[in-house]
């Protein structure tokens, strides 16, 4: 059983589209998120949900808009994409934010920008 | 600066031999840091956390390291096998706040040779 399951796994899309990328966890955790790893492999964290509210929201632009229906689900919203939205994006969830439990992360969804 | 640099940037090793990944880190104050390991095309899946008093902790043929005065942590693995090929990343976690920081190093490429 998947325990951190994003869908799609592969994405091309043309500038300008608007596109979403659905996560679940059936973890049972309180905490999910939404990481980018560009071409340089590093991640960054772009938003963090506990209890379906919003924590962090990293300088992120206003085209990426995070929705969680329940504390299961985090889906990832993007408008307008550009070239440089081009990247891997990685779902998680924890079961604490502050304990620093582990994150369990999704198998990525490869998002291209044409 | 939160910064974390890993090194070397890449490495390849023949099967069965050792090898030792590092990590620095500039994060203060200092919670924890882990070892992710990421195959390529899934997600990071986390090896160990070390805390401020641990100096040592293995995972089967992984051993992690950390000198919390020097801000250094090395990651060894023993008898390489070819599933060990991988991305080794290390991440650092700032001490809890209202908005804990997790800083991700750009990780190591590890390349097992039969």
């Amino acid at each position: 059983d998947t325990a951190v399951s994003q869908t799609p796994k592969y994405l091309v899309t043309q500038m300008g589209n608007d596109k979403s990328i659905k996560c679940e966890q059936n973890l049972g955790h309180d905490t999910m998120y939404w990481y980018k790893q560009d071409s340089k492999k590093f991640l960054k964290i772009m938003f963090s949900y506990n209890n379906k509210e919003l924590i962090i929201n990293e300088t992120v632009p206003n085209r990426f808009s995070p929705k969680s229906p329940d504390k299961a689900h985090l889906n990832l919203h993007i408008n307008s994409l550009e070239l440089g939205d081009s990247a891997v994006y990685f779902c998680a969830s924890s079961g604490d934010r502050i304990s620093g439990n582990t994150i369990y992360f999704g198998e990525g969804s490869w998002l291209t920008v044409v | 600066k939160n910064q974390v640099e890993q090194s070397p940037q890449s490495l390849i090793i023949l099967e069965g031999k050792n090898c030792t990944l590092q990590c620095n880190y500039t994060v203060s104050p200092f919670s924890n840091l882990r070892w992710y390991k990421q195959d390529t095309g899934r997600g990071p899946v986390s090896l160990t956390i070390m805390t401020f008093s641990e100096n040592t902790k293995s995972n089967g043929r992984y051993t992690a390291t950390l000198d919390a005065d020097t801000k250094q942590s090395s990651l060894h693995i023993t008898a390489s096998q070819l599933s060990d090929s991988a991305s080794y990343i290390c991440v650092v976690r700032g001490t809890m706040d209202s908005n804990y920081q997790l800083i991700w190093g750009a990780g190591t490429k590890l390349i097992i040779k039969p």
